[in-house]
């Protein structure tokens, strides 16, 4: 596709409900990042994906919190039993992840999640 | 772990004011991204810096990162009105190789 999209764009859910989160990234993009990012704060990073590797999941806030990625490429972010703290626009990048530096991450528009 | 700091987290300028975003790392880093976020938006990449010493110009913009390889700056001459956002360096991670640490954040606004 053009860009990075995500779904649902806005999620209002109960506490203690299980949600899901899709990103599907730049086709042809092997790399994957999910991150949070509360009201006026920065980004907080969650997970990484590269490939077949095993992910990076050295960012995840606690057990509640998953994440997988099917075929490289579309991906989906679970929360279980989200609680109000877990309101924040969570937002999906991709990369082309071909060379030694950093490469240029490009992101979603997010989701934002409201806990209620 | 790594830290990425800056300040100030918010500016407010007169449009047609300069206005200058320093990030500041506990470490050294191999490169630095910078990125803008618009208010309702998602963070888009401005550039990214490698080198020691480097500058970087894109039209107002100018991007330098230390000599030092620990600090950056981006300076906006002559702020318009399109300036306003939030202003982002990045650089990676102290794990995966490709993970990037986001600075804080610095808010942008211009008054007319």
């Amino acid at each position: 596709g053009a860009g990075v999209s995500q779904s649902p764009s806005n999620k209002v859910t109960e506490k203690g409900k299980d949600v899901e989160l899709r990103c599907d990234p730049i086709s042809g993009h092997t790399a994957l990042y999910w991150y949070r990012q509360s009201l006026g704060q920065g980004l907080e990073f969650l997970i990484y994906f590269q490939g077949n590797s095993a992910p990076d999941k050295s960012g995840l806030p606690s057990d509640r919190f998953s994440a997988e990625r099917t075929g490289g490429s579309v991906s989906t972010l679970t929360i279980q039993r989200t609680q109000q703290e877990d309101s924040a626009v969570y937002l999906c990048a991709s990369s082309q992840d071909v060379g030694w530096s950093t490469d240029t991450q490009y992101f979603g528009p997010g989701t934002r999640l409201t806990v209620l | 772990g790594q830290q990425v700091m800056q300040i100030p987290q918010y500016q407010h300028v007169q449009e047609g004011e300069d206005f200058t975003t320093y990030c500041n790392s506990s470490t050294t880093l191999s490169n630095i991204q910078w990125y803008k976020q618009r208010p309702g938006g998602h963070p888009v990449f401005l550039i990214q810096l490698v080198k020691s010493g480097e500058v970087k110009k894109q039209k107002r913009l100018t991007f330098q990162f230390g000599e030092a390889k620990k600090n950056s700056s981006l300076h906006i001459t002559a702020t318009q009105t399109t300036d306003v956002g939030t202003y982002f360096c990045a650089g990676p991670g102290s794990g995966s190789a490709r993970q990037l640490t986001f600075g804080s954040g610095t808010q942008l606004t211009v008054l007319p």
